[in-house]
């Protein structure tokens, strides 16, 4: 069975610091690999995804995640963070169609503090 | 180009009450996913809907339970409430081959007294 870990519950980061939040999946299949934003009050919105090719994939805000197969993980980092970024962040792994799914597993979620 | 809507965006219930919660997907999309996100949770898949049946279901009792309508609509029903079922029900939409990609709704909070 698939599952999704994320490590960290809370991340806070001084604005125009890095940061990188951490996810990794158990699968014995090849996956799809997301990571969704969630503001507050709000539902998620789709940040970035991994279906095939390239292993580093980019928002266009300025976000960026690799997929790294030999150790199942697909971190989420940003060079410099705004006050603007501060949210949930889940990360979400789905097997590929034409396997008659593609529910997502989601992650606990990390809670992004980005302080003035 | 409306993206996915839910209705109501809050609810209050008691214990042992139903509820019918709705969602309309996203123009061109077929497929309606429904997910249960408890408060510090991430997000739980209850069921999926596609061509009006239910083709995939997540680990929840037969008190939830779901249709999808000929323009792909779709309800999802929870009858007998718990306490435990306040959360936040959030419907995602999708094409049935559209690589796994979801769009998720605002989300209805469902607060059971």
């Amino acid at each position: 069975a698939q599952s999704v870990t994320q490590l960290d519950s809370q991340v806070p980061v001084f604005e125009e610091a890095p940061v990188e939040l951490r996810c990794n999946y158990s699968s014995s299949v090849s996956v799809y690999l997301f990571w969704y934003v969630q503001y507050p009050n709000q539902g998620l919105q789709l940040l970035l995804k991994y279906l095939s090719g390239s292993t580093l994939v980019e928002s266009i805000n300025g976000f960026e995640a690799e997929f790294n197969k030999s150790q199942t993980s697909f971190h989420l980092r940003k060079p410099s963070v705004h006050i603007s970024d501060t949210a949930e962040y889940f990360c979400a792994v789905t097997e590929p169609p034409g396997r008659n799914t593609d529910k997502l597993i989601f992650g606990t979620g990390t809670r992004l503090q980005v302080f003035p | 180009d409306a993206g996915v809507t839910q209705s109501p965006t809050h609810l209050i219930k008691t214990r042992g009450q139903q509820v019918t919660l709705r969602c309309s997907p996203k123009s061109g999309h077929d497929t309606v996913s429904w997910y249960q996100q408890a408060l510090g949770q991430g997000p739980q898949f209850i069921f999926q809907y596609y061509e009006e049946e239910e083709r995939q279901r997540g680990n929840f009792p037969d008190r939830f339970s779901g249709h999808q309508f000929p323009n792909y609509s779709s309800e999802l029903n929870v009858n007998a409430l718990l306490l435990g079922d306040s959360a936040l029900y959030l419907c995602a939409s999708s094409r049935g081959e559209g690589m796994g990609i979801q769009y998720f709704g605002a989300g209805t909070r469902l607060s059971v007294l």
